[in-house]
C-alpha cells in the first residue's frame, strides 16, 4: 500500500538552529499538508501546498517556516530558528484531491522535533 | 468561530460495545472524518460521513446528523488494539480540516 514516508524520525537542535523535516507523499497525489501535534494535544495545521504554492496557511505558520517542493517528489518543511515551543511532533500528509470525499489524508509516521 | 468537541477520555471493557460522540460547528460543511491515532503514531482513517445516516465498515460505525451537528463513532466488540485516539474531523466551506482534540479510548480486559 503506498505510504507517505518521513526523515528524520527524530531530531533534536539547540534553540535557534534552522530545522529541515523532509516527506515524500504519495506519488499520484497532488495536495500535500504539513500538521503538527504538542504532545498529549490535538493536532494542528500548518500549511497545504497544491500546484506548487501555499493554498493555505493557519496563524501557526508564520515567517519562521517555508515550505518547498524542491523537486518531483520531496516536500520539506524548514524551520528558519527554531524555538523551545516548536518542539512537537510534526506529520506530513497528502491527498488525491481536496473539493471531495475522495480527500482522505494519508499521514506519514510523523518527525519527533525536540529543541533544547 | 469554527468548534469540534469530543469528550477527552473514556474507558471500555473488552468484548463491548462503546460510542464517541462528536458535535461541530465550522463555517460550511463538507464531510466528517474520523481518524485512529495510536500512542505515538500517525492518524489513519476510519470513515467519512457526507450524508445523514449510518456507514457501517466491519466493528466499526459512523453516523451523522448534519441538522444537529453530531457524529458518533461506534465500535463494537472491542478489542485491546482499539486502545488509541479517536480524531473527529470536519471539512469546512474552504474544504479545510478541522480537528477535534480526539477522545482517548481506554479498553480494559
Amino acid at each position: 500500500e503506498p505510504e507517505v514516508t518521513q526523515t528524520p524520525s527524530h531530531q533534536v537542535t539547540q534553540m535557534g538552529q534552522e530545522v529541515i523535516l523532509r516527506c515524500v507523499p504519495i506519488s499520484n497525489h497532488l495536495y500535500f499538508y504539513w500538521y503538527r501535534q504538542i504532545l498529549g494535544q490535538k493536532v494542528e495545521f500548518l500549511v497545504s501546498f497544491y500546484n506548487n504554492e501555499i493554498s493555505e496557511k493557519s496563524e501557526i505558520f508564520d515567517d519562521q517556516f517555508s515550505v518547498e517542493r524542491p523537486d518531483g517528489s520531496n516536500f520539506t518543511l524548514k524551520i528558519r530558528s527554531t524555538k523551545l515551543e516548536d518542539s512537537a511532533m510534526y506529520f506530513c500528509a497528502s491527498s488525491k484531491t481536496v473539493a471531495s470525499g475522495a480527500n482522505v489524508l494519508t499521514f506519514g509516521a510523523g518527525s519527533r522535533l525536540t529543541v533544547l | 468561530g469554527q468548534n469540534i468537541d469530543q469528550p477527552t477520555e473514556m474507558t471500555a471493557t473488552e468484548g463491548a460495545i462503546v460510542q464517541i460522540n462528536c458535535t461541530y460547528q465550522t463555517s460550511g460543511f463538507n464531510g466528517l472524518f474520523w481518524y485512529q491515532q495510536h500512542a505515538g503514531e500517525a492518524p489513519t482513517f476510519l470513515s467519512y460521513n457526507v450524508l445523514d445516516g449510518l456507514e457501517e465498515k466491519g466493528r466499526f460505525s459512523s453516523f451523522l446528523s448534519r441538522s444537529k451537528g453530531y457524529s458518533y463513532l461506534l465500535l463494537k466488540e472491542l478489542q485491546m488494539k482499539d486502545s488509541a485516539s479517536y480524531l473527529c474531523a470536519v471539512s469546512d466551506s474552504n474544504y479545510q480540516l478541522i480537528w477535534g482534540a480526539g477522545t482517548k479510548l481506554i479498553i480494559k480486559p
